[in-house]
């Protein structure tokens, strides 16, 4: 079945380091990525976006990179702050695509910053 | 612009009771709406999708129903609530068509005693 796996599940960085979170999908039809940062007791909030006919995107700090061929995309957090500890969610549209926009959620990765 | 309300934000409900969880989104028309379930420092689990009034796709088999009896209302119930039924329930709205992100509500923590 689809399915996204998400590596590593927590990752500790010093502030001021970089941070990189990888993600792999199952279905070659999914055509949408969205990066979702979730701090504690909160709702998820999207940070990010790419779609398949894009490599590289990025905004500010935050950056997403798209393998199509090896089915994996990866978020990149440059010069990290403590504000940016939280779980970050990876997600990939599902087999129906665009008619329910399901998505499937990779298992999370817990960020921490230290000061 | 779009929001997404949802109630309540917490809730203590003994095992056996019913449950009713709302969300309603404003600012847009014939919005998808889905239902997730998050366990304690674990993933996202969909629970329910809806893609128009009536309309509801189950994704687990549990004891949990949904309905959309208005076009920006999903409705989440159950008539007998179990001690796994605990975790932080979220609703969340799309557009329609491909490449919609999903938006997420602030959440109701649920505590089955």
């Amino acid at each position: 079945g689809e399915n996204v796996e998400q590596h590593p599940s927590t990752l500790s960085v010093q502030e001021g380091d970089s941070a990189v979170i990888k993600c792999t999908y199952s279905d070659s039809a999914s055509n949408y990525f969205p990066w979702y940062k979730q701090e504690l007791g909160k709702r998820p909030q999207l940070i990010i976006d790419i779609r398949s006919n894009v490599g590289e995107k990025k905004d500010q700090r935050i950056a997403v990179t798209l393998n199509k061929t090896a089915k994996h995309f990866s978020l990149h957090i440059t010069e990290t702050q403590p504000e940016d500890s939280a779980v970050y969610f990876c997600a990939a549209s599902g087999r129906s695509g665009g008619a329910t926009n399901k998505l499937i959620f990779g298992t999370g990765t817990l960020l921490a910053v230290q000061p | 612009s779009q929001t997404i309300h949802q109630w309540p934000a917490t809730l203590v409900q003994p095992v056996g009771s019913p449950l009713s969880l709302e969300c309603t989104v404003e600012g847009t028309s014939n919005p998808n709406l889905y239902w997730y379930r998050q366990a304690a420092g674990r993933g996202l689990q969909l629970l329910f999708y809806s893609v128009g009034i009536g309309q509801i796709s189950s994704e687990v088999p549990q004891n949990l129903s949904a309905s959309r009896p208005q076009d920006r209302q999903f409705i989440l119930s159950s008539k007998k609530l179990l001690l796994s039924d605990s975790g932080f329930y979220l609703c969340a709205w799309s557009g329609t068509g491909g490449y919609q992100p999903q938006h997420f509500g602030d959440g109701t923590r649920l505590s089955i005693l």
